[in-house]
């Protein structure tokens, strides 16, 4: 079984573009989750989407956004780029939300290195 | 917010040395994951651990969750260079949907 694929894998931007990320999970898996991760802050949750609606969302400004298709495959968008959104961007994903009979084992991918300059 | 803390932060020893890295909350755990993260990759599930005074081996990793469902252990013996890479814990708490990471500890197992 595939694991889940992000592209691009390196990103350069300069600050005030944006950037569009994309995710496919697992064959199977509904439910997607957005992390960013940086040296100092460790991985920090964006946001969880789950059969195409946004479940739960971090504490993240509202450049950040993000979406699910009908197929599971997700895509994050960052508008108006700064330097301090220069990190790895993981996506993850998982059978569903617990409720929904999955559990929050998370499966992640290699995720997308963005340099804002 | 849950805060979930890891120590030590950093860790360089050599090959063949054990060690045990932390993880601790305030607060009690639904459950626990494990991760490892390589450099340029995402992290990978290595085990969850459930109820409280579980013990679960990975081959030389063994993994402890606290009686009280508020701090969790691993442990490698006879660490190799193919350890090194970033350990994270990632707690799922009662009453929230999504799991909360710590900051990791860095392994660098040299030679």
């Amino acid at each position: 079984k595939a694991g889940v694929t992000q592209t691009p894998r390196y990103l350069i931007k300069t600050r005030g573009q944006q950037v569009t990320l994309s995710c496919s999970p697992i064959s199977g898996h509904r439910s997607v989750s957005w992390y960013q991760q940086t040296p100092g802050q460790g991985l920090q949750f964006l946001f969880e989407y789950f059969s195409e609606t946004q479940r739960n969302k971090g504490n993240f400004p509202g450049r950040f956004s993000g979406r699910q298709f009908s197929n599971s495959r997700s895509e994050m968008n960052v508008s108006t780029l700064e330097l301090g959104d220069s990190a790895l961007y993981l996506c993850a994903s998982s059978l569903g939300p617990k409720r929904s009979g999955g559990s929050n084992e998370q499966f992640f991918g290699p995720g997308t290195r963005l340099t804002v300059l | 917010t849950q805060l979930l803390e890891q120590s030590p932060q950093f860790l360089s020893i050599q090959e063949g040395e054990n060690l045990t890295v932390y993880c601790n909350s305030s607060s009690v755990f639904s459950s626990l994951q494990w991760y490892r993260q390589e450099p340029g990759e995402g992290p990978v599930l290595l085990v969850t651990v459930v109820t409280g005074g579980e013990v679960k081996k990975l081959k030389r990793l063994t993994f402890q969750f606290g009686d009280a469902r508020k701090d969790s252990s691993l442990h490698i013996t006879a660490a190799q260079p193919g350890d090194t890479g970033l350990y994270l814990c990632a707690g799922d708490f009662a009453g929230y949907s999504t799991l909360t990471f710590g900051k990791g500890t860095m392994l660098l197992v040299s030679p």
